[in-house]
């Protein structure tokens, strides 16, 4: 059973400040993805990430793919209160189209 | 992307009754689709995997016969809470599809279910 570790599940910081959400796997992914999600609403796709070392940038987002595609980070820069939410990442290991979760972070940016 | 829908959005429903939840793809078809449950504050739990014209497959500790699932078409599917108890009240958000380029799931709006 492929588990996926999300560090750290629940983050509050102050605007400005900078952070970085890790996931983490003993088995090999064929890609991951991070969603976000508002409360009541289904997740949206941030990024998907294929290649071992890849690093993709969305605005203040700056998302990881290990070399050797077990893990992955998600780092915000001057945090904003726009980005409260719940992180996903998601990990296929191509069962099929079946996702694995990690754990998620909730986020909270406080003004 | 592809556009999934579930319904309903919102039920309360008192304990022992069973609810049904629909998960419909609206342009494209779907041989399979995902039920996931969610808590509030936490990540997806996958429960299923939907299969058109067989049986689903069930996720390790996911009751069979307490969530019944139903894919009898290739656009819907359908989730259905057997006698349903308060520990049954949760966020159940189905998905269906995947984008061929970014692997972007297609998930419905969700449905929130409170067990009164």
């Amino acid at each position: 059973t492929q588990l996926l570790e999300q560090s750290p599940q629940f983050l509050s910081i102050q605007e400005g400040e900078n952070l970085t959400v890790y996931c983490n796997s003993s088995s090999v992914f064929s890609s991951l993805q991070w969603y976000r999600q508002e409360p009541g609403e289904g997740p949206v796709l941030l990024v998907t990430v294929v290649t071992g070392g890849e690093v993709k940038k969305l605005k203040r987002l700056t998302f990881q793919f290990g070399d050797a595609r077990k893990d992955s980070s998600l780092h915000i820069t001057a945090a904003q209160p726009g980005d409260t939410g719940l992180y996903l990442c998601a990990g296929d290991y191509n069962q099929g189209g079946k996702l694995i979760f990690g754990q998620g972070t909730e986020l909270s940016v406080k003004p | 992307g592809a556009v999934v829908s579930q319904h309903p959005s919102r039920v309360i429903c008192k304990s022992g009754t069973s609810v049904k939840i629909e998960c419909r793809s609206l342009d494209f078809q779907a041989t399979t689709m995902f039920w996931y449950r969610q808590f509030p504050k936490q990540s997806l739990m996958l429960m299923a995997t939907s299969n058109e014209g067989s049986k689903a497959t069930y996720e390790q500790g996911v009751e069979k016969d307490k969530f019944l699932i139903n894919h009898a078409s290739l656009t819907l599917s359908t989730l259905t809470v057997t006698s349903a108890h308060p520990e049954d009240s949760s966020f159940y958000i189905c998905s269906a599809g995947r984008d061929s380029y970014t692997g972007e799931l297609f998930f419905g709006e969700g449905s929130r279910l409170t067990v009164l």
